[in-house]
């Protein structure tokens, strides 16, 4: 059974960059068959996709955050990375990793992680 | 990018029959997927493809899809299926997200 960790700072200076981990376990991220995902929720609001990437290094990225976001993938480490670059209050969001089936469907979930952006 | 349409909220009596819709133009092209989330907790895939439920999920969760909607049926409703709901989609700039169901069990 995959499963996903989110870690990172919970705090962000607006203006700075955030940067988020997604650690994997139970399977290897290199397999195949899943595009790792960040995904956010504003407080009390939507499901927004942030992007995902393939274990070959291919990614996507939704286009209203294109400009600011990176999303890279170490599979000596099993794990994949979030860079959103300069955030704003609007960015104050709890941050998903998610497991992107056969780009279908998300079937596995971190926890997730609250990100505030304040200085 | 295109959307997803959901009914802000929904109720159902206990042990009634609900369903949930989701509309958008890539539901034409692609099978949608439903999340259960719970107030503090990650989202939980409930369908995905046609009619898919993955291990554990109970069979009173159904989808069903025509043209632009999509729907989740809940047959049997529980005070357990009460929860938001979001219905999630690929679509040509990536993926599509609904803006999410409340779902109230009375």
């Amino acid at each position: 059974q995959v499963q996903l960790q989110e870690s990172g700072p919970g705090l962000v200076k607006p203006s700075q960059t955030l940067s988020l981990t997604c650690t994997v376990s139970g399977g290897s991220i290199s397999s195949g068959g899943y595009y790792w995902s960040w995904i956010r929720q504003h407080p009390g609001k939507g499901l927004e996709w942030i992007g995902y990437i393939y274990y070959s290094g291919s990614t996507y990225y939704n286009p209203s955050l294109k400009s600011r976001v990176t999303i890279s993938v170490d599979t000596s480490k099993n794990q994949f990375s979030l860079k959103l670059r300069s955030v704003t209050a609007a960015d104050t969001a709890v941050y998903y990793c998610a497991a992107y089936e056969l780009a279908e469907y998300f079937q596995h979930w971190g926890q997730g992680t609250l990100v505030t952006v304040s200085s | 990018s295109s959307e997803l349409t959901q009914d802000p909220a929904v109720s159902v009596a206990l042990g009634q029959t609900v369903r949930i819709t989701c509309q958008g133009d890539s539901l034409r092209s692609y099978y949608a997927s439903w999340y259960q989330q719970k107030p503090g907790q990650a989202p939980v895939l409930v369908i995905y493809g046609k009619n898919n439920r993955p291990s554990g999920i109970p069979d009173r969760f159904s989808g069903s899809s025509s043209g632009k909607t999509a729907s989740l049926t809940i047959t049997g409703a529980q005070a357990e299926d009460e929860a938001d709901y979001y219905c999630n989609s690929r679509d040509s700039s990536g993926v599509v997200f609904g803006g999410g169901t409340k779902l109230t069990v009375l």
